[in-house]
């Protein structure tokens, strides 16, 4: 069984950029979440799909888009980056119907200059 | 949607001691999660609790679910350096994540 597994590990942007950052899903979780994570704070909920369709958003604007693929991979793409933008990116996977928690990937550090 | 706060933010203990991280929320949750966060990784997922009053062990760590299912509470007994991380609660209901309680142990 493999985990959720994210790409890039780090990466630098310059400010006005755009980014996509991948993941793929826990074999057998149909839904993936998607969480902005800055120094010392607790993972902030950026979005949600589940059947490639968006299921709940957070308080970020609509720069921030995602896509969800039929084998349940995900992107998120973030337009014009901001500096504010630098963080730590989580995905998450579950099964929807699970009660065994999110498993969350090691992230992906971006850092926007 | 709902807010969930964790107290205290920061925990620093002798290596032997308790710990307790407290979830408060002013509305009803239908679930708490609990999440451990070590220096440098990701949240790992450690237990959901979703009965009123309900109260889980795992080895020394015990986790409650208050009557009213507003509240939540972590304890370590007896912290080892190994427990050293951060402690989130979470509603899986909509995912949104308490700020956490560091916790540092001591040798």
């Amino acid at each position: 069984e493999t985990g959720v597994t994210q790409s890039p590990t780090h990466l630098i942007k310059t400010r006005g950029q755009q980014v996509t950052l991948r993941c793929s899903s826990q074999s057998g979780h149909n839904t993936v979440s998607w969480y902005q994570q800055a120094l010392g704070q607790g993972p902030q909920f950026i979005f949600q799909y589940y059947r490639e369709e968006e299921n709940g958003r957070g308080n970020f604007p609509p720069r921030f888009s995602g896509l969800q693929f039929p084998n349940y991979s995900s992107e998120l793409n973030v337009n014009a980056l901001e500096l504010d933008d630098s963080a730590l990116y989580l995905c998450a996977s579950s099964s929807r119907w699970e009660y065994y928690g999110y498993t969350f990937g090691s992230g992906t550090r971006l850092t926007v200059v | 949607g709902q807010q969930v706060m964790q107290i205290p933010q920061y925990q620093h203990v002798q290596e032997g001691e308790d710990f307790t991280t407290y979830c408060n929320s002013s509305t009803t949750l239908s679930n708490i999660q609990w999440y451990k966060q070590r220096p440098g990784g990701h949240p790992v997922f450690l237990i959901q609790l979703v009965k009123s009053g309900e109260v889980k062990k795992q080895k020394r760590l015990t986790f409650q679910f208050g009557e009213a299912k507003k509240n939540s509470s972590l304890h370590i007994t007896a912290t080892q350096t190994t427990d050293v991380g951060t402690y989130f609660c979470a509603h899986n209901n909509d995912m949104r994540f308490g700020a956490g309680t560091r916790l540092t142990v001591k040798p």
